[in-house]
């Protein structure tokens, strides 16, 4: 049972455009989200995160927002350059409930286009 | 400042061998943790501790185990090794708990392959 969904497993932009990145969760006790960036042979890094009281979340080119009726979440990079090319992954965790672990989705790797 | 460093990087194991991958930190960070990638899937976690002396499982803790005895190490034992096994698996610390606001630092990761 996949709890947290990234539907898409790659993204490219355009160099200076906008980048949205989507992830879903369907479990209800989720109340702290996280982005990390990772590239090829390197573990994850810590991007952004947010939690359930708050709707949006900024941190320089990367905004994070959360529509918890809708459990869902966007990762925002704007404007794209090319060092943001990389494979990016949602996590979430239920801490208020007892359980910080983090649950990851499957990741969505961004190709920024020169 | 090395942060989280695992042993060894790529390892090819027979099918019943056992093996230890190695992670140490030297950020004194009280929470640890390993973590394994299957190829197109997310990191599912094995086995974290929150401290010297205490340790519990995770989300796929099935064939293996750990130990914390110091606060800097936190090994990941692999016994009886199985194709099942062949992934990334990546070690992880953090200060105290992710929810706190605390930051997880991820170790560059160790391919491991059984055959």
């Amino acid at each position: 049972d996949q709890q947290v969904k990234q539907n898409s497993p790659s993204l490219s932009v355009q160099e200076g455009r906008i980048s949205i990145l989507n992830c879903d969760y369907t479990n209800s006790m989720f109340d702290y989200f996280l982005w990390y960036k990772k590239y090829p042979a390197e573990g994850p890094t810590f991007l952004i995160s947010i939690s359930s009281i708050k709707d949006k979340n900024e941190d320089g080119r990367f905004t994070v927002f959360l529509n918890k009726s809708a459990k869902h979440l966007s990762l925002h990079i704007v404007p794209s350059q090319p060092g943001d090319s990389a494979v990016y992954f949602c996590a979430a965790s239920a801490g208020n409930f007892g359980n910080e672990k983090l649950t990851f989705g499957t990741g969505t790797r961004l190709t920024i286009i020169p | 400042n090395a942060g989280v460093t695992q042993t060894p990087k790529f390892r090819i194991l027979k099918i019943g061998q056992s093996m230890t991958l190695q992670c140490t930190q030297d950020m004194n960070h009280n929470y640890m943790y390993w973590y394994r990638q299957d190829p197109g899937m997310g990191l599912k976690l094995i086995y974290y501790s929150v401290g010297a002396g205490i340790t519990d499982k995770g989300e796929v803790p099935n064939g293996y185990n750990v130990s914390r005895s110091t606060t800097e190490d936190f090994p990941l034992r692999l016994e009886l090794a199985a194709p099942s096994q062949t992934s990334v698996y990546f070690c992880a610390s953090s200060y105290s708990s992710v929810v706190s606001g605390n930051t997880i630092y991820f170790g560059e990761g160790s391919w491991l392959t059984v055959v």
